[in-house]
């Protein structure tokens, strides 16, 4: 079984449209991640949810919109995409602080 | 603030060499500190995590890394490397109390045959 999913794995879009990432995880945390892998390789953190509460909202546009509707699933939807925006987006669930935060396989969002 | 230095951008080592990276963190209290791998389009795995106690980790796929906090290092090892080790290699800190993790930029190993 899978841990931690994420669909779609693929994302190619024009600029200007609106998508929506999906992130699911089957080992009872409380806490979910969204981060962005960028061209470089480099991983930051966007969002955090710690039971369907937003915790952490680093300087993203707000046209990133992360939505919990319930413990186990964290959605990221983006508005009016951006040339800028193409990267992989990662999420992840972690249990308690001291628990290993577990990754999904990734969403590489490409827009032309 | 908290962050962590992967100064090694690419390392190629030879199939069968030893192998070390390098990591250094900025943390004012005792860290959480995590390797990660990813493998060419593929997510992260969780290698090995050090939270307290002895300060040599053991993880999976035959790595290592000991955390020395008068350096402020958590370096990765491991003894013979094999081909399929190539990947990029990310060292991260928790970040703190909301738990999310800081990467360094990561270490791309290529290894020769």
């Amino acid at each position: 079984d899978t841990a931690v999913s994420q669909t779609p794995k693929y994302l190619v879009t024009q600029m200007g449209n609106d998508k929506s990432i999906k992130c699911e995880q089957n080992l009872g945390h409380d806490t979910m991640y969204w981060y962005k892998q960028d061209s470089k390789k480099f991983l930051k953190i966007m969002f955090s949810y710690n039971n369907k509460e937003l915790i952490i909202n680093e300087t993203v546009p707000n046209r990133f919109s992360p939505k919990s509707p319930d413990k186990a699933h964290l959605n990221l939807h983006i508005n009016s995409l951006e040339l800028g925006d193409s990267a992989v987006y990662f999420c992840a669930s972690r249990g308690r602080r001291q628990e290993t935060q577990y990754f999904g396989p990734g969403t590489r969002l490409l827009v032309l | 603030a908290q962050s962590v230095t992967q100064p090694d951008i690419h390392i190629t080592v030879s199939e069968g060499a030893s192998l070390e990276l390098r990591c250094n963190y900025s943390y004012g209290a005792t860290p959480y500190l995590f390797w990660y791998v990813q493998s060419p389009g593929q997510g992260l795995q969780l290698l090995l995590k050090y939270f307290s106690g002895d300060t040599l980790v053991q993880g999976i796929k035959g790595f290592e890394a000991e955390f020395k906090r008068s350096q402020s290092s958590f370096n990765l090892r491991k003894p013979s490397v094999h081909w399929s080790d190539a990947a990029e290699y990310f060292c991260a800190v928790d970040g703190g109390s909301q738990g999310n993790l800081i990467f360094g930029k990561g270490t791309k190993l290529s290894v020769k045959p």
